[in-house]
C-alpha cells in the first residue's frame, strides 16, 4: 500500500528564518510527486510537480527537491503569508488517484 | 482560482438525508476526481471520471455515488448521510490526455458538508 510521511506536523518560523519540510514516501513505481499549499477552508493550491529523482522545482522563495525515497520543500527567507498547511501527494503504479500524507502547518510570524 | 467550480460552498443537513455535490471542471479537462477532507482522516481519494466513464474508484462508501455528465460536469451523491459524513468534499481536474497519469489535478473550492 503506498504510504506518504511528511515532517514536523507543525513549524513556526520567524520571518526569514529559512527551513525545509520533509515527505517520504513507500510506493510502487512513482510517476509523480506533487506538493500542494492549502489555506484554511480552501482547496488545496498546487505548486509542484517533480517526476524523477534529482529533479528540481523552484518558484518565489519555494525549492522542491526528490530523492528516490523522498522529496523536500525548502522556504528560503519566509513571510507571514508563505503561512498555509502545506500538503505532499504520490501518484504510483497505474493509478491515477492522489495519496497525501496528513500535511505540515507552517506559521510564519512577523 | 483553479477553474474548478463547485457548489453548493456550504451544507447542512440531517442524518438519513441525500444531498447531491455538483462540480465544474477546467474547461478543456476530461477527469474529474473527488476527494474527502475530514479532521482525522485527511485528503482521500473518492472516485475518478474520465470523459463520462468511471475510472478509479478509492474507498467510496456504497451509499455514494457520483456520474459524469456530457458536458463534463460531476456529481456526488451522498446518501442516508450519518454524521460521520461530515468533511469537506473537494472536486479536482485534469486534462485526461493520458487517461490521468503524471498529470497536475487542479482543486476546486469545495463543499463544506454539515450533518447534524
Amino acid at each position: 500500500e503506498d504510504q506518504v510521511t511528511q515532517s514536523p506536523e507543525a513549524l513556526r518560523l520567524q520571518e526569514g528564518e529559512s527551513s525545509s519540510l520533509n515527505c517520504s514516501y513507500t510506493v510502487s513505481g512513482l510517476r509523480g510527486l506533487f506538493w500542494y499549499r492549502q489555506d484554511p477552508g480552501k482547496g488545496p493550491e498546487f505548486l509542484f510537480t517533480l517526476y524523477s529523482a534529482g529533479e528540481e522545482k523552484e518558484k518565489e522563495r519555494l525549492k522542491a527537491t526528490l530523492t528516490k525515497k523522498e522529496s523536500f520543500l525548502h522556504i528560503t527567507a519566509p513571510k507571514p503569508e508563505d503561512s498555509a498547511t502545506y500538503l505532499c501527494a504520490v501518484q504510483a503504479g497505474d493509478g491515477n488517484k492522489l495519496v497525501f500524507g496528513a500535511g505540515t502547518i507552517l506559521r510564519v510570524k512577523s | 482560482d483553479s477553474g474548478v467550480t463547485q457548489t453548493p460552498k456550504h451544507l447542512i443537513t440531517a442524518t438519513g438525508q441525500r444531498v447531491t455535490l455538483r462540480c465544474s471542471p477546467r474547461s478543456g479537462d476530461l477527469s474529474v476526481y473527488w476527494y474527502q477532507q475530514s479532521l482525522d482522516q485527511g485528503l482521500q481519494f473518492l472516485i475518478q471520471y474520465y470523459n463520462g466513464e468511471e475510472r478509479a474508484k478509492g474507498n467510496i462508501l456504497e451509499r455514494f455515488s457520483a456520474q459524469q455528465f456530457p458536458d463534463l460536469h460531476s456529481e456526488l451523491n451522498l446518501s442516508s448521510l450519518e454524521l460521520g459524513d461530515s468533511a469537506l468534499y473537494f472536486c479536482a481536474s485534469s486534462q485526461g490526455r493520458s487517461g490521468g497519469l503524471q498529470e497536475t489535478q487542479y482543486f476546486g473550492p469545495g463543499t463544506r458538508l454539515l450533518v447534524l
